[in-house]
């Protein structure tokens, strides 16, 4: 149990185009869902944290209007990269917290892998 | 601002030995510890995790060693195996509060 997808699995693109990442929580609800961003060899940087029908938290210096999220429902939730740049090239990955679960467990997605061109 | 710290960064072990990654941490608030496991090009994987009302909690060849007065936390990996080769995450997070906040890693080598 506690399975997260995330969808695609790598995407290369165009700079100045836009990408959505999905983020599944397979079989179970997830009351909150984060978003990560790692660098080669780092560790992960929480980017923002949502729940289900309200608007995502963001860490400080992650541009919100560049990094949109969307959480529509209990198991999904969307993070989109709006005019991505080389820059913004990175593993993006999820998480959910169970929310039956008493402590604050986290299952990870299996990442996103971004190439902006 | 790290509030977790983790090391070392690298760690090197030949297969049967023992690999020890030590985590510190700031916050006395903090109440639940996981190890997350991380191979390249995947999401971690959550390993095994400790409340700070145990100071040992064992899985299979995996302990966790817990010192609260120390503000320290250890993953112990007993007769590591070259498939344990990974990075690996130390984290620590608040009760009623989603904000998990993750050591630097440590890449673990494991030679056959």
């Amino acid at each position: 149990g506690a399975v997260v997808s995330q969808h695609p699995s790598r995407v290369i693109c165009k700079s100045g185009t836009s990408v959505k990442i999905e983020c599944r929580s397979l079989d179970f609800q997830a009351t909150t869902m984060f978003w990560y961003r790692q660098f080669p060899k780092q560790s992960l940087m929480l980017m923002a944290t949502s729940n289900e029908g309200s608007k995502a938290t963001y860490e400080q210096g992650v541009e919100k209007d560049k990094f949109l999220i969307n959480h529509a429902s209990l198991t999904l939730s969307t993070l989109t990269v709006t005019s991505a740049h080389p820059e913004d090239s990175s593993f993006y990955i999820c998480s959910a917290d169970h929310r039956d679960s008493s402590y604050n467990e986290q299952f990870f997605g299996p990442g996103t892998r971004l190439t902006v061109l | 601002q790290q509030q977790v710290k983790q090391s070392p960064q690298s760690l090197i072990v030949q297969k049967g030995g023992i690999s020890i990654i030590n985590c510190a941490y700031e916050n006395t608030a903090f109440d639940y510890f996981p190890w997350y496991q991380q191979f390249p090009g995947k999401g971690p994987a959550l390993l095994i995790a400790i409340r700070p009302d145990v100071s040992e909690k064992k899985e299979g060849r995996f302990t966790i060693s817990f010192n609260k007065s120390a503000k320290q936390f250890s993953l112990h990996i007993m007769d590591s195996q070259p498939g344990d080769s990974a990075t690996y995450f130390c984290a620590a997070s608040i009760p009623n509060n989603n904000d998990m906040r993750f050591g630097a890693g440590t890449r673990l080598t494991v030679k056959p």
